[in-house]
Order: C-alpha cells, then sequence, then structure tokens
C-alpha cells in the first residue's frame, strides 16, 4: 500500500524567502505521479505541481518546483520568494494503483501549514 | 482550464433529512471524479471513485447505502448522504481527472453540518 509522510506539521518562512516543504513516499509500484496541492483556509484544493516517475528531470512550475530523489524517494516542494498569499496547508499527494481504465485514485499526506510572516 | 464547481458550498440540515452535493466539471469531460471527505486539520480521505455509466467503487469502510454517488454524464456527479447524522458532519470535496495528465481538480469543497 502507498503511504506518504509529511513529517513537518508546520512551517514558518520570511516573506521573500525560499522554503522546503519535505515529502517521503513509499510504493511498490514502478509507475506513479506525485502531486503537490495548496490549500487556503476557504477549503478549495489546488493544484501547484507534478512529477512523474520517469521523469528525468525536476519539475517547475513559476515559484515551484519539486525536488525529486526517486532513490530516497522523497518530493519535496520547493517555494521561492515566498509570498504573503502562500500561507495555507500544502498535501503531497501520489497516485495510488487502481484498476480503473484511465484513473488514478490519490493517496494524500498528513499536509504541511505553512506560515509566511511579513 | 480545468474547473470544477460543486454545490452547495455550505448546507445545514436536520438529523434524518438527506443532502444532495453536485459536482460539475466546467470545460472538460472527466469519465472520472472522485470525493474525498475530511475532517478539520486532517488530510483528505477518499470516499469513492465515481465512473460514468457504471456504479462507484467505494473505499472500505464507507457505506454505500448511505453514501449514494451517481455519475450521471460526463460532467457531472452527484453525492448524496441519507439520513445524514451530527457525525456525518464534515468538508466534502470532489475532484475530476482531466485529460492524461493524472492530475486531478478539485471542486471548492461543501461544508454540511447536520444538527
Amino acid at each position: 500500500a502507498q503511504k506518504i509522510t509529511q513529517t513537518q506539521p508546520g512551517m514558518f518562512v520570511q516573506e521573500k524567502e525560499a522554503v522546503t516543504l519535505d515529502c517521503t513516499y513509499d510504493t511498490s509500484d514502478q509507475s506513479y505521479g506525485l502531486f503537490w496541492y495548496k490549500q487556503p483556509s476557504s477549503g478549495e484544493m489546488i493544484f501547484l505541481i507534478y512529477q512523474g516517475s520517469y521523469d528525468e528531470q525536476n519539475a517547475t512550475e513559476g515559484r515551484y518546483s519539486l525536488n525529486f530523489q526517486k532513490a530516497r524517494k522523497s518530493a519535496n516542494l520547493v517555494i521561492s520568494a515566498s509570498q504573503l498569499g502562500d500561507s495555507a496547508m500544502y498535501f503531497c499527494a501520489m497516485t495510488r494503483s487502481y484498476s480503473g481504465a484511465g484513473s488514478y485514485q490519490l493517496t494524500f499526506g498528513k499536509g504541511t501549514k505553512l506560515s509566511v510572516i511579513p | 482550464g480545468a474547473v470544477v464547481s460543486q454545490h452547495p458550498s455550505r448546507v445545514i440540515c436536520k438529523s434524518g433529512t438527506s443532502v444532495k452535493i453536485e459536482c460539475r466539471s466546467l470545460d472538460f469531460q472527466a469519465t472520472t471524479m472522485f470525493w474525498y471527505r475530511q475532517f478539520p486539520k486532517q488530510s483528505l480521505m477518499l470516499m469513492a471513485t465515481s465512473n460514468e455509466g457504471s456504479k462507484a467503487t467505494y473505499e472500505q469502510g464507507v457505506e454505500k447505502d448511505k453514501f449514494l454517488i451517481n455519475h450521471a454524464s460526463l460532467t457531472l456527479s452527484t453525492l448524496t448522504v441519507t439520513s445524514a447524522h451530527p457525525e456525518d458532519s464534515s468538508f466534502y470535496i470532489c475532484s475530476a481527472e482531466s485529460g492524461a495528465a493524472e492530475t486531478q481538480y478539485f471542486g471548492p469543497g461543501t461544508r454540511l453540518l447536520v444538527l
């Protein structure tokens, strides 16, 4: 069974600084996808970034980058130049094996609450 | 693109009544939609996987007779909480899978309070 571990319940970062949110995973699947989602206090889940297990390069999306280390089974999210609006819960997730045609279920970590300090 | 709406955003109901929550993909077709439940300060827990034109697949421990799912079209899935009780109070959030990139896009969620 897949498992996602986020060891940081809460993180603080100064505005304009970079921050790394940790995520480790465990799976027996050879092919899988890794995701990061942001959940502000309003509750909506906002997709940030995706990394496929066979992608050789680390994914980047604007200020977000995913530091993918396959051998260590880690997929840390790096946010550069933090902004006040980045304060939110951040969830790491991965796809899991599913028999449905062409569909992938997600397993989520427990989340990290990021607070950006002015 | 890849916008998912959910309605209602907030609902308060009396114990014993049923509540229907709608999840729509607005600008894409979704063969598969997912329903999650989230308790305060906890992660999302998958309840069921909804496939258009077929029965939903429920996670272990989720009562299929209590949480009725209907995926009537490629853009609409509904979750009906039947005979709701206070312990069903929670944040319910749906997602829809877009394209071949495995990415799930989430609706804004529905806060259910059962009195």
